[in-house]
């Protein structure tokens, strides 16, 4: 079946460091990909998406694309802020109409200032 | 108003009382879902509900039932509550039919069984 695999925390990390978070993920066919944040106290929110091999997703700094070939989707953002704090978590959305969402596990992310 | 919600917010209940989990949309979208996070678990699906008609199994659903009372509605229910059951559950919907869709998310209900 379909699954995601993403990268385990706590990533503690200076206020304007680069930031990757792994993301790989098995399926048949194309699926849709996502991350997703959740912010201390709420639900979780769409940070980006890519549905289809090589597009890229960007929001608020934040991107990342999808790669077929690795089967792999990384959250990166070039200069991270405090407010960036949050716990991220990449999921996909298989081809089939009758999919499903899957969830990884969750990074959570600690920005110093 | 928020497009998913999620009543209660926060409930403490005892081991062995039934209690229910309510879930409202203004979406109007077809797919409903019940998640629960659990720290270094994520998300795990509970049940899920194509339509009205359509309910079925998550990963996880021992212990709990579901119902689609409408199209706007969907709640969980926990026939009788166990302290593992303790976690922060999450409603979400989505469109039908297209696979590039996000789902979108209610604020979450934190239970605690004692």
């Amino acid at each position: 079946g379909n699954s995601v695999t993403q990268m385990e925390g706590p990533v503690t990390l200076s206020e304007e460091a680069f930031l990757t978070i792994n993301c790989t993920y098995t399926a048949t066919g194309y699926p849709s990909l996502f991350w997703y944040v959740q912010y201390p106290g709420e639900g979780l929110q769409l940070l980006l998406k890519a549905t289809k091999a090589d597009d890229k997703g960007s929001n608020k700094g934040f991107e990342a694309t999808y790669r077929k070939e690795t089967t792999s989707f990384h959250l990166e953002k070039g200069s991270v802020q405090v407010s960036d704090s949050a716990v991220y978590f990449c999921a996909l959305r298989g081809y089939s109409s009758a999919s499903k969402i899957i969830f990884g596990s969750g990074t959570r992310l600690s920005i110093r200032p | 108003d928020a497009d998913v919600t999620q009543t209660p917010r926060n409930r403490i209940t005892k081991t062995g009382k039934r209690i229910m989990l309510e879930c409202s949309q203004t979406k109007g979208h077809d797919r409903m879902y019940w998640y629960r996070q659990d720290p270094g678990l994520g998300l795990r699906l509970i049940y899920y509900s194509f339509d009205v008609k359509d309910i079925n199994k998550g990963e996880i659903s021992d212990g709990y039932s579901v119902s689609r009372q409408a199209q706007a509605k969907f709640s969980l229910s926990l026939e009788s509550a166990i302290p593992n059951q303790t976690a922060l559950y999450f409603c979400a919907t989505s469109e039908s039919g297209q696979k590039n869709t996000e789902a979108f998310f209610g604020q979450g209900t934190r239970l605690t069984v004692v």
